[in-house]
């Protein structure tokens, strides 16, 4: 069961900046590193964002990461078409993993 | 490179076991924690179960445990997960992971619980 609550979608225009938010609790995102990834359909997740805003190699820059407290946002700047998919962060809390809601990214 | 195969996947009825295998090559598998996570039609992702690189610490989502058990062999470069007394909502796409980051994902198995 999700602990994580993200918006279900957010949409924009080529070349904009649209960010996903990731609200949790102390126990959650206020005590761990959080992370992104990114799923397209019937493929498997890739990481996105790690320790709260670091990219693996390959991750385009357009792609950030911050926390604040309990909550965490992505944010993907200069928009493009293949950007178009859903968005999971998660956390550890406690001895259990959380995922958030996911959020699909719509191009418009 | 790194690469997670999973396998074992099927259909099976409410009640029934099944048992799924990861298979990891491109890096050094006793080095690392791994996790199962699933994903049920149409939905988001749900993490099950973690096991550090020697076993000593496991740990599961309270919708599997008592259910579930993660096992690994390290000689095999091996993942396993052991699914019992298996229920409608268990159906899902299920990925291994290498832990720390959940850096790299197989490409999942189907598990469909159904009679």
């Amino acid at each position: 069961q999700s602990v994580l609550t993200q918006p279900p979608s957010v949409s924009g225009t080529p070349g904009q900046r649209v960010t996903i938010s990731c609200s949790g609790s102390g126990s959650n995102i206020g005590s761990n590193f959080v992370y992104w990834y990114q799923q397209f359909p019937g493929t498997a997740p890739k990481l996105l964002i790690y320790r709260n805003n670091q990219r693996p190699s390959g991750v385009p820059d357009r792609f950030s990461g911050s926390k604040s407290g309990t909550s965490a946002s992505l944010a993907i700047s200069g928009l493009r078409s293949e950007d178009e998919a859903d968005y999971y962060c998660a956390a550890w809390d406690d001895s259990l993993k959380v995922f958030g809601t996911g959020t699909k990214v719509t191009v418009l | 490179q790194v690469q997670l195969v999973e396998s074992g996947g099927g259909l099976v009825k409410p009640g029934g076991s099944l048992r799924l295998s990861c298979t990891a090559s491109g890096f050094i598998f006793s080095d690392y924690y791994m996790s199962w996570i699933r994903q049920a039609p149409g939905q988001g992702l749900e993490w099950v179960a973690y096991i550090s690189n020697s076993a000593s610490t496991i740990y599961y989502a309270d919708s599997v445990k008592g259910r579930f058990t993660i096992s690994r062999d390290n000689a095999k470069n091996s993942l396993y997960l052991q699914m019992n007394s298996l229920r409608a909502d268990d159906t899902a796409v299920y990925y291994c992971a290498r832990e720390g980051s959940l850096d790299y994902w197989g490409q999942g198995t189907l598990v469909t619980v159904s009679s």
